[in-house]
């Protein structure tokens, strides 16, 4: 499909471990957004792209985390010596810049994160 | 501090009701205020926004009311269906104040709309 991809759909893992979490975003999409969704909660953001560069990543807890778009397109979310309380579901999603659309956010259906 | 704060945390409404879900902001940068709806394991999905230069839109059986004032907006939905069944989120956006599309998330309501 067109959507915007996300892989693993889930991961467990063990405290201490090390995970990648990738997103494939909409072709053209420039924006690109990581939030993080813990159970009967609204999505949380953590980092936003505009092409290669992230231009806020003011919402990464701890410098535990991190991303990567290295080529304006494809996203990965790294999170070093994991916790429990990383356990959540990764949204990620894609938007085009300003326009009619006043820029609505696409979003994947996310990949759950469980740290044993 | 929550910037974007949200009401009732779940909510329950016969078919053919009318759902009402009230969110309330405190930051005079967000000028966008999109509304999502989540179906379990699904990511959220846009569902109707109004920017703040109108009081009210309305798309089909959904409707935004906002009050800029008094900065509070809320979601109507009229004709409640089962179908609507999910949890529903608003959201605030700074987009032609502040250069980009940061989205604040309210914290959700639960609807069930049961037969």
């Amino acid at each position: 499909g067109a959507g915007v991809s996300q892989t693993p759909s889930n991961k467990v893992t063990e405290k201490g471990k090390y995970v990648e979490l990738r997103c494939d975003p909409i072709s053209g999409h420039t924006a690109l957004y990581w939030y993080r969704q813990s159970l009967g909660q609204g999505p949380e953001f953590l980092i936003y792209f505009q092409g290669t560069g992230a231009a806020d990543d003011s919402g990464l807890p701890n410098d535990r985390f991190f991303a990567v778009r290295p080529e304006g397109s494809v996203s990965t979310l790294k999170i070093q010596r994991t916790e429990r309380g990383d356990s959540a579901v990764y949204l990620c999603a894609s938007s085009l810049l300003a326009g009619a659309s006043g820029g609505e956010l696409f979003f994947g259906e996310g990949s759950r994160l469980t740290v044993l | 501090q929550q910037q974007v704060k949200q009401s009732p945390q779940s909510l329950i409404v016969q078919k053919g009701g009318i759902s009402i879900i009230n969110c309330a902001y405190e930051n005079t940068a967000f000028d966008y205020f999109p509304w999502y709806q989540q179906f379990p394991g699904k990511g959220p999905a846009l569902l109707i926004a109004i920017r703040p230069d109108v009081s009210e839109k309305k798309e089909g059986r959904f409707t935004i009311s906002f009050n800029k004032s008094a900065k509070q907006f809320s979601l109507h939905i009229m004709d409640s269906q089962p179908g609507d069944s999910a949890t529903y989120f608003c959201a605030a956006q700074p987009i032609f104040s502040g250069g980009y599309q940061k989205v604040t998330f309210g914290t959700g309501t639960k609807l069930q709309v049961i037969p």
